[in-house]
């Protein structure tokens, strides 16, 4: 079984639309990301978490929101859907004790604002 | 904004041959990491370098960092269709796993 979940895979939606993509892990890992990919570009960061308590922005927050309801899950809200905001979106996970610092990767969920 | 900029942005090999990316990137960094994306997919990391290592062998992946001129270098050898894929750089500015992410190459390799 897959170590980061993500759901759901496939998204279309309309612009003002609320939608949460949601994302589980079952590393035990306690620091989330969420990342939006854009064609041609690389990862940008949205927001992330290194524990229950703890939540950041990233590079690129305006738009979007999240949650981090357990150390298991962390979730992604628009809370009215632009067409811009058309990407893949990523889930990772990282270890944070020092151990390893590389991350691990949730298979994406293709949004589509219309 | 992007912390890494990959070159060449899009490399056509054939197998057996070898494959080599660049990353630059602009700041200091904790470590730099090398990621695979296959079509659409997730992310999967292949290897770190830190900021006080030269150079580092993963199976037929070497990687090279010289941080006075804030560039890296992935190298596969002895290439395979499956090694068809993005790759992507990344760096670690802070130490607290917060990656920046370059543009990535498109490798193709055929068979």
């Amino acid at each position: 079984d897959a170590d980061v979940t993500q759901t759901p895979r496939n998204r279309i939606t309309k612009t003002g639309k609320r939608i949460m993509l949601e994302c589980s892990q079952t590393k035990g890992h306690d620091r989330m990301y969420w990342y939006r990919q854009d064609p041609g570009l690389g990862l940008r960061l949205i927001y992330y978490s290194f524990d229950v308590k703890d939540i950041n922005k990233g590079e690129i927050s305006d738009g979007y929101s999240v949650s981090r309801q357990a150390q298991a899950k962390f979730s992604l809200s628009l809370e009215s859907a632009i067409p811009n905001q058309t990407a893949l979106y990523f889930c990772a996970t990282s270890d944070g004790t020092g151990s390893g610092d590389e991350q691990f990767f949730g298979p994406g969920t293709r949004l589509t604002v219309l | 904004s992007q912390q890494g900029e990959e070159d060449p942005q899009a490399l056509s090999i054939q197998e057996g041959e070898n494959a080599t990316m660049n990353c630059s990137y602009k700041t200091s960094i904790n470590n730099l990491q090398w990621y695979r994306q296959n079509s659409g997919r997730g992310l999967v990391h292949l290897i770190l370098i830190r900021s006080n290592e030269r150079e580092k062998h993963s199976g037929r992946l070497r990687v090279t960092l010289d941080t006075s001129k804030k560039s890296s270098s992935l190298l596969i050898t002895a290439s395979r269709a499956a090694d068809t894929a993005s790759y992507f750089c990344a760096t670690d500015s802070g130490g607290f796993q917060k990656l920046v992410f370059g543009t990535g190459t498109r490798l193709l390799v055929s068979p």
